[in-house]
Order: C-alpha cells, then structure tokens, then sequence
C-alpha cells in the first residue's frame, strides 16, 4: 500500500481483556518499529523488526505484551489482561532499512482504552 | 544514557509570527537527527533529516540546524500558519547495528492562533 496502516483506529476494550493490533508495512520495508504513546507523552520504543533477524524486544514494559511479523509483511501487536495503564496510543512504523537515513513512516496509530 | 530533551514543551503563537524550537542531545554515536510533525491524531511525518556534516537545512518554511559540536539542532517555523499546530519531535540516531538505535525527544506541543 501507499502507507502503513494499522487497524483498528480505536479500540475500547474491558480490563482483563485480550487485545490485538495490527500494523500492514509499506511494501519493501524490511524494518517495523512499533511504539506507544501515552496521552501528552512522547513515543515510547516497544519492539523492533528486520528482515527474518530475531526481533529487538527490549522495549516492551511486562510479558504481557508481545508481538509477532510475519516475513516482511504485517504485524501484531498482542496486549494480554489489559491494564488501565495500557491506555494509550500504539504506533507502528516501517523502513527500507536499519542503517543510514532511512526514514520511519508512521501509521496513524491504534488507540486503545482500557476501561 | 542515549537522551533527547526538547524545549520549550508548549508555545503558543499568533498565525505569521516565527518560532524557534529546540533540540539538545547526548546520543553517541551520532549517526542523524531528524525532526517530524506529529498533527493531532495522526502519526509523525518527517520534515528534515540531518547528517553530521549538514549545517542547516531547510523545508519550505521549516529550517533546521545542527551543531554536532554542541549536540544542540533547532527547528524554526517561518510565518507560522494555523496548519503548523501540532507537536514537534526530534529524533536522534546513533550509528551502530541494533535497532532500537533512535532516541526521541518528548516533543514541542505548538499552537498557532488566529
């Protein structure tokens, strides 16, 4: 596609509750960042993607977070007995590549509120 | 630690006036800084990305600056249009192999009013 996208846009879900989001990459892109974002707040680093490398996870705050690509081409997100704290909103990001200038194209995020 | 600060956190301007953000940084080594506006809502969207050897460098009415010297990079808006509100980032990234090699700054929330 012409951008990343990422569904659902909003999502309001029950404490203790599972949630899953998605992220589709722009075409090509080999690097997939996903990152949350509280309200006010900046970008906090979750997860990281390359190619078929094993995935950079230092960023996800509990193992109730985790997050799955398949190849090159999407992404999930899985939040496992959300939190109220959870509330927030979850970006994910694509690139050509690790190195050099490559710029990140954001999506327009996933908001998630949990109840 | 990698850490980028910004400042001010919020402005607030009249639609024509100019403005001057800015950005200070202790990410090593320094690979790139790269500013993106963040509109309400929507994800960030980059303006300009500048290398160590790159001075100043400019996007329509958004120019930026380096001083890999003083880690400082400063973004000023030219005759700020009420379409420039939204929240300013600096991103910095450090030159090595692992991923999670960029630094994000908390951001410059700027209002533009009529």
């Amino acid at each position: 596609g012409a951008g990343v996208s990422q569904s659902p846009s909003n999502k309001v879900t029950e404490k203790g509750k599972d949630v899953e989001l998605r992220c589709d990459p722009i075409s090509g892109h080999t690097a997939l960042y996903w990152y949350r974002q509280r309200l006010g707040q900046g970008l906090e680093f979750l997860i990281y993607f390359q190619g078929n490398s094993a995935p950079d996870k230092s960023g996800l705050p509990s193992d109730r977070f985790s997050a799955e690509r398949t190849g090159e081409s999407v992404s999930t997100l899985t939040i496992q007995r959300t939190q109220q704290e959870d509330s927030a909103v979850y970006l994910c990001a694509s690139s050509r590549a690790v190195s050099g200038a490559n710029v990140l194209t954001f999506g327009a995020g996933s908001r998630l509120t949990v109840l | 630690k990698n850490q980028v600060e910004q400042s001010p956190q919020s402005l607030i301007i009249l639609e024509g006036k100019n403005c001057t953000l800015q950005c200070n940084y202790t990410v090593s080594p320094f690979s790139n800084l790269r500013w993106y506006k963040q509109d309400t809502g929507r994800g960030p969207v980059s303006l300009t990305i500048m290398t160590f050897s790159e001075n100043t460098k400019s996007n329509g009415r958004y120019t930026a600056t380096l001083d890999a010297d003083t880690k400082q990079s400063s973004l000023h808006i030219t005759a700020s249009q009420l379409s420039d509100s939204a929240s300013y980032i600096c991103v910095v990234s450090a030159r090595n192999n692992a991923g999670n090699m960029l630094t994000f700054g908390g951001g410059t929330r700027l209002m533009v009013k009529p």
